[in-house]
Parts: C-alpha cells; sequence; structure tokens
C-alpha cells in the first residue's frame, strides 16, 4: 500500500460544514496529490503539494484548500461541503523508480467516500 | 485542455482470450504512461509503466507506446474472471510528477 494512510475512510457531512481529510505517508516522499473520482470522469486532480508548504491547484480546486505542514500529511479542506463535492476522494504519491530513479510512478491510498446530505 | 481518452466500455471478453485495451493523449510532452486495474470500491492499482515507444511485458500483461501516434494500449493475455476491473489510462502530463487520467475501461471475463 506505498505506506499510505486516509482518514476518515467513510464519511457523511451537511451542506455548507466543513471537511478535512488527511493523508498520512511513512516514506517521506516529496510529491503528494489530491484526487477525486466521479462515475464518467475518471481521477481528476484537486490540489497537489511538491514540499512542506509548496502547494498548487489542479483542474478542479474550486471550493476546496490544502495545507502540507509537515513532509508526511497533506490535508485537503473543504471549507464549506456542497453536494457536488460528493465523491471519492484518494490521495497519491510519487515515487522515484528505475536505475538512476529517473522515471516516477504514483500509488494510491485506500481512498475516502464522502458524502454530502 | 490536455487530455486522455479511453474507451468507456464495457469490454466483454471470454476467459482464455486476449483482452486489448486502448488509449489516446493530447499532450506531445508526455514521455511517461501508465495503466491502473481499479475493482469496484478499491483504489486504483499500478500494474504496467511504459517510458519509451514499443513493446513491454510483465507477465500476461503487454503496454504498447506509440509516441507518433499519441498511442498506448494494454493487452491482457489468457484473460481471467479475475481481470475484471475497470483499467485506467494515465499521462504524466504538466510538470510535479502529475498524473492525468482517463475515465476508464470496464472489462468483463466471462467463463
Amino acid at each position: 500500500d506505498a505506506g499510505i494512510t486516509q482518514s476518515p475512510r467513510h464519511k457523511v457531512t451537511e451542506t455548507g460544514t466543513p471537511v478535512t481529510l488527511r493523508c498520512h505517508q511513512t516514506e517521506n516522499h516529496r510529491y503528494m496529490y489530491w484526487y477525486r473520482q466521479d462515475p464518467g470522469h475518471g481521477l481528476r486532480l484537486i490540489h497537489y503539494s511538491y514540499g512542506v508548504k509548496d502547494t498548487d491547484k489542479g483542474e478542479v480546486s474550486d471550493g476546496y484548500s490544502v495545507s502540507r505542514s509537515k513532509t508526511e500529511d497533506f490535508l485537503l479542506t473543504l471549507e464549506s461541503a456542497t453536494s457536488s463535492q460528493t465523491s471519492v476522494y484518494f490521495c497519491a504519491i510519487s515515487v522515484a523508480v528505475g536505475d538512476r530513479g529517473l522515471n516516477t510512478e504514483a500509488f494510491f491510498g485506500q481512498g475516502t467516500r464522502l458524502t454530502v446530505v | 485542455q490536455k487530455e486522455v481518452e479511453q474507451n468507456s466500455g464495457p469490454l466483454s471478453v471470454p476467459e482464455g482470450a486476449i483482452a486489448s485495451l486502448n488509449c489516446t493523449y493530447s499532450d506531445r510532452g508526455s514521455q511517461s504512461f501508465f495503466w491502473y486495474r481499479q475493482y469496484s470500491g478499491k483504489s486504483p492499482e499500478l500494474i504496467m509503466s511504459i517510458y519509451s515507444n514499443g513493446d513491454k511485458e510483465d507477465g500476461r500483461f503487454t503496454a504498447q507506446l506509440n509516441k507518433a501516434s499519441q498511442y498506448v494500449s494494454l493487452l491482457i493475455r489468457d484473460s481471467q474472471p479475475s481481470d475484471s476491473a475497470t483499467y485506467l489510462c494515465a499521462a504524466l502530463s504538466g510538470g510535479y510528477n502529475k498524473l492525468i487520467f482517463g475515465a476508464g475501461t470496464r472489462l468483463a471475463v466471462h467463463p
């Protein structure tokens, strides 16, 4: 499982409430990502991080914020949850592979199923 | 908008046959490509990565890359019912090791 833990695994929340999802990794990888997965859309990038306090927006970042105060933790916050944010959220890390580490592969956490009612 | 396109399927093949999954991408700058398998309710699992033109084989899986045609494929030989899953094609694009995913192809292998 590449040492990635997401919490919570399931959450039901009400519209308008703030929600924070946590991604924790144990191997000090620099790059971390938050994706959401919806039927017919595959995985879409929300935000990503390339180091402590270094984050940037992905293609579907509206309504989301992130923080990375430690290498091992990447938090995704929905400031005011809406029904359109009902989805499955995946955290991923990027790992250097190959003889000289010139290539990369990405590995995913178990996912968080979020329902906004 | 950089994109990865896949046929959503379902692709239905009999047990023991070859399943052929295809993917096209729009970013000519992409150099690395990946196939993930995702069972229902589970997270994506990396099964193949390919970085150069040609074929790459790993067990029953063969990935094929043609950068001139911007085309990636995955062949699964001797398909088994346990191969029934959604297969996601992804391309590395835009720096910071970001991946762009296709919507996935659902494969059903029937006995």
